[in-house]
């Protein structure tokens, strides 16, 4: 069964760091590229970033750019996400998904999300 | 950045009534389009993509339809579960964006 569980959100003060971290099974890692898309409260789906199956290459949402960043390690099954210079509207639950193979940039597996709320 | 319009923002329709969504576009998409369905307090799901292919898993009663700039979600016969909000997605060009979401009441 393919299962991508994040963690690591939480409350951070303006100008904060997080890193987000997510856990993949049931499938072939390095075999996808994966993404972050996060929701703020209330308000509807914004993609964040994304990175090659091997790592080699990593794309990101503008408002993110210089602030995020996004990396992988194959071997642990792993994806992560850095987060530094946090702003209040970067509040929001941040969800890993994988992106099918040959289809193009959709979602095909999301994970239950998890919260980051920046505040003071 | 290609900016979306979904319609309507708020459906409410009973069990087994037959009901569409639709979702516009500023430009030209092809058929680079994908659906998703939000229960309350749980992840999206991928219902359909390439604007009118059923994710495999997805019930057989959701269907795509469209071209271009112009895109149609339908439910045949609304059931219960249904409950929630839909999004259109488009992945033609960078970054892939969303549209603002149709809340199904039922």
């Amino acid at each position: 069964e393919v299962q991508v569980v994040e963690s690591g959100g939480g409350l951070v003060q303006p100008g904060g760091s997080l890193r987000l971290s997510c856990a993949a099974s049931g499938f072939t890692f390095n075999n996808f590229w994966m993404s972050w898309v996060r929701q703020a409260p209330g308000k509807g789906l914004e993609w964040v970033a994304n990175i090659k199956k091997d790592g080699s290459e990593t794309y990101y949402v503008d408002s993110v750019k210089g602030r995020f960043t996004i990396s992988r390690d194959n071997a642990k099954n792993s994806l992560y996400l850095q987060m530094n210079s946090l702003r209040a509207e970067d509040t929001a639950v941040y969800y890993c998904a994988r992106e099918p193979a040959a289809v193009g940039m959709t979602f095909d597996y999301w994970g239950q999300g998890t919260l980051v709320t920046v505040s003071s | 950045v290609i900016w979306m319009t979904q319609s309507p923002s708020l459906l409410s329709a009973s069990p087994g009534d037959r009901v569409t969504i639709s979702c516009r576009m500023s430009q030209g998409i092809s058929n680079y389009l994908a659906w998703y369905h939000q229960k309350s307090g749980k992840a999206p799901e991928l219902l359909i993509y390439a604007a009118s292919t059923l994710q495999r898993g997805a019930p057989s009663r959701f269907s795509g339809r469209g071209f271009g700039t112009e895109f149609t979600l339908t439910i045949s016969r609304l059931q219960s579960e249904d409950t929630g909000t839909f999004y259109c997605q488009q992945y033609y060009s960078f970054p892939p964006t969303f549209g603002q979401g149709t809340k199904v009441e039922i």
